[in-house]
């Protein structure tokens, strides 16, 4: 069965500083999201993107987020100067088709601690 | 905000059915009613989804009430590997991109 991978599994960084975290979606899959979860959290939406643009965003996707998808495979989500309050397991999600009834896949995830 | 209720704990005992209900009470017609789980902080995993009939697949079988107003998963057979917190998720078109929008879930612990 075709997975979402993501990478790196744990990731500790130092505040201020970049992360990139990245995403292999299923191959077929058109649309793709960004999710996070702070420890004991609910689950949060963070971003969408669709044909190489972001088609919907959160109030916590704030400038210094960032995505792209620059070789048509891989899905990466960007900090640009990492606060002690971004540290959360974040999720790569994705779908095939439109419409409500098309299931959302997610990958395994990425912690990310900020120290 | 989440479009569903749940209960913040139920338990189960091994082999037997887990029953997990959820409330949307203004769920609207073309919106779909998604279960989700998580297990010990990995990925949220896909269960099952419906719009107005019962459906079944391999892992769980969804009941949905004639007025679609709520819905209960079914585990025919849960294991202790089936511990986790249970999501259920109303989705439709107002959501914009059809995100998930995430409530609290229910954690079931399957007991020994």
């Amino acid at each position: 069965e075709p997975e979402v991978t993501q990478t790196p599994s744990h990731q500790v960084t130092q505040m201020g500083q970049e992360v990139i975290l990245r995403c292999v979606p299923i191959s077929n899959h058109l649309y793709f999201y960004w999710y996070r979860q702070i420890l004991g959290q609910k689950v949060e939406f963070l971003v969408s993107f669709y044909n190489n643009e972001i088609s919907e965003k959160s109030e916590i996707f704030d400038d210094q987020f960032s995505v792209e998808r620059p070789d048509g495979s891989n899905f990466t989500l960007k900090i640009r100067s990492t606060k002690l309050e971004d540290s959360a397991m974040y999720f790569c999600a994705g779908r095939s088709g439109t419409g409500a009834g098309n299931t959302i896949y997610f990958g395994e995830g990425s912690w990310l601690t900020v120290v | 905000d989440a479009k569903t209720t749940q209960p913040p704990s139920m338990d189960c005992a091994e082999g037997r059915a887990a029953n997990l209900p959820c409330n949307h009470s203004t769920i609207s017609g073309n919106e779909y009613v998604y279960w989700y789980r998580q297990i010990h902080s990995q990925g949220p995993q896909y269960i099952i989804h419906g719009l107005k009939n019962n459906e079944t697949n391999e892992m769980a079988s969804l009941i949905i009430t004639e007025d679609r107003k709520s819905s209960t998963l079914i585990l025919p057979h849960a294991t202790l590997r089936d511990t986790a917190v249970y999501y259920c998720i109303v989705r439709g078109y107002m959501d914009s991109n059809y995100q998930l929008i995430w409530g609290a879930g229910t954690k079931l612990i399957i007991k020994p």
